[in-house]
């Protein structure tokens, strides 16, 4: 069974960073891309970044580059999320997702997501 | 970076049958398809179509998906209570170097 754990959200000040993780199991975890999706409260779906499967590969939305670095580590099943300077707008529920890899890809299973709050 | 376009809400009543839309563009919608993703109030995302007309297991066939041109559809057949619920589009976007999601249609059964 596919499953996928988020951790590391937290209340945090303005121009603060904060790490987040997301365990994967039940699937071969290096031959997928990931990808961290976020949704502030009360509003829709927003794709934050994604890595390939080897980490060769990342792309970000424009609202994080700079900030943000995603990464990953096969040995440990594990995607990770290095979020620095952070902003009011920053604060959102994170997902972690898996890409099927297919072309078009698709989302095909969601952890349940870590609030990041962003505040003073 | 630009979304794709949804209806905010669309309601129907049970039994019926709900299309529901995604506006993109040659770079994403029309180059790609799109993916459809359900969302209940309070849980995470799950993929309802992928490829324009794929299910995963376990979904409903009363959930089927089409494009045309760069508009992608989401037809919802015999209506029930459990499908009140947001639904958002998703694809890649091949200008952006991104994925892009539509900005969501929330569905009421009455």
């Amino acid at each position: 069974e596919v499953q996928l754990v988020e951790s590391g959200g937290d209340l945090v000040q303005p121009e603060g960073s904060l790490r987040l993780s997301c365990a994967a199991s039940g699937f071969t975890f290096s031959n997928y891309w990931m990808s961290w999706v976020r949704q502030a409260p009360g509003k829709g779906l927003e794709w934050v970044a994604d890595i390939k499967g080897d980490g060769s590969k990342k792309y970000y939305v424009d609202s994080v580059k700079g900030r943000f670095t995603i990464s990953r580590d096969n040995a440990k099943n594990s995607l990770y999320m290095q979020m620095n300077s952070l902003r009011a707008e920053d604060t959102a529920l994170y997902f972690c997702a898996r890409d099927d890899g297919a072309s078009p890809s698709a989302f095909d299973f969601w952890g349940q997501g870590t609030l990041v709050t962003v505040s003073s | 970076q630009a979304g794709l376009t949804q209806p905010p809400s669309v309601s129907k009543d049970l039994r019926q049958t709900a299309t529901l839309t995604c506006t993109g563009n040659s770079n994403n919608v029309g180059k790609e398809g799109a993916a459809w993703l359900q969302q209940h109030q309070g849980h995470p995302p799950k993929l309802l179509s992928y490829r324009n007309n794929n299910r995963p297991s376990g979904i409903s066939e009363r959930f089927s998906a089409s494009r045309s041109g760069n508009t992608a559809s989401l037809t919802i057949t015999g209506l029930q209570p459990e499908d009140e619920a947001d639904y958002y589009c998703s694809t890649w976007d091949s200008s952006l170097d991104a994925y892009v999601f539509g900005t969501g249609t929330k569905v009421t059964v009455l």
